[in-house]
């Protein structure tokens, strides 16, 4: 039981350029999420899930997009990365009706 | 909408001496509370949660928060702190739609002296 995973670790972007994160959860969780963590402000939630085959947005979603590929992955791409979407990148999934949350170890995008 | 507050962005604590890290909180329903904890390069972990059955909530590593709806505040407390317990402290509530999205608060960097 791996709980959330998270590829890649790090990743270095030049302005413009695309990529996917990708997420995946072993424990059977319809909800999953994407947030991203910037110094000073916490976590801000971009793209939600919360069966498969939908998604939703977050608080802030412009220059993202997802998709629920099945039940266990979830990936967020960046069409035309920027220097704004530099951060450190969190997937979590959910259980219910218990509510917990599990947070993947995160990815690491610097766009220069 | 619902929103937290965390009263302190940095917290400074001697080794063995108590630890308070305070957090306010908004919410137009009886609110699901949460503390993480995340220490450096590491991803979240959650310490304790608060979902009504109990004022006073105890976690993991000996901490313990209290819920009071008065005050609408939700403060982190631990007796004695550890050099351990140096990290990042989020207060986090849960959008009551019922969808599982959290609301963080902006975190509290605990510094734990020897």
């Amino acid at each position: 039981n791996a709980g959330v995973t998270q590829t890649p670790k790090f990743q270095v972007l030049k302005t413009g350029q695309s990529m996917t994160l990708q997420c995946a959860q072993d424990m059977n969780h319809n909800s999953m999420y994407w947030y991203r963590q910037d110094p000073g402000m916490g976590l801000r939630l971009i793209y939600y899930s919360a069966s498969e085959g939908t998604t939703d947005k977050g608080e802030v979603p412009n220059g993202y997009n997802v998709s629920r590929l099945n039940k266990r992955e979830f990936s967020l791409r960046l069409e035309s990365a920027a220097p704004s979407q530099t951060s450190v990148y969190f997937c979590a999934s959910r259980t219910y009706p218990r509510d917990r949350h599990y947070f993947g170890p995160g990815t690491r995008l610097l766009v220069l | 909408a619902q929103s937290v507050t965390q009263l302190d962005s940095h917290v400074s604590v001697s080794e063995g001496t108590p630890v308070l890290l305070r957090c306010n909180y908004s919410s137009s329903y009886s609110p699901s509370l949460f503390w993480y904890v995340q220490h450096p390069n590491k991803g979240l972990q959650l310490l304790l949660k608060y979902t009504s059955a109990a004022t006073l909530v105890k976690g993991i590593n000996g901490f313990e928060a209290e819920f009071k709806k008065s005050e609408t505040s939700f403060h982190l407390t631990k007796p004695s702190a550890h050099m351990s317990d140096a990290a990042e402290y989020f207060c986090v509530v849960s959008d009551p739609d019922n969808t599982g999205k959290l609301i963080f608060g902006q975190g509290t960097t605990l510094q734990v002296k020897p």
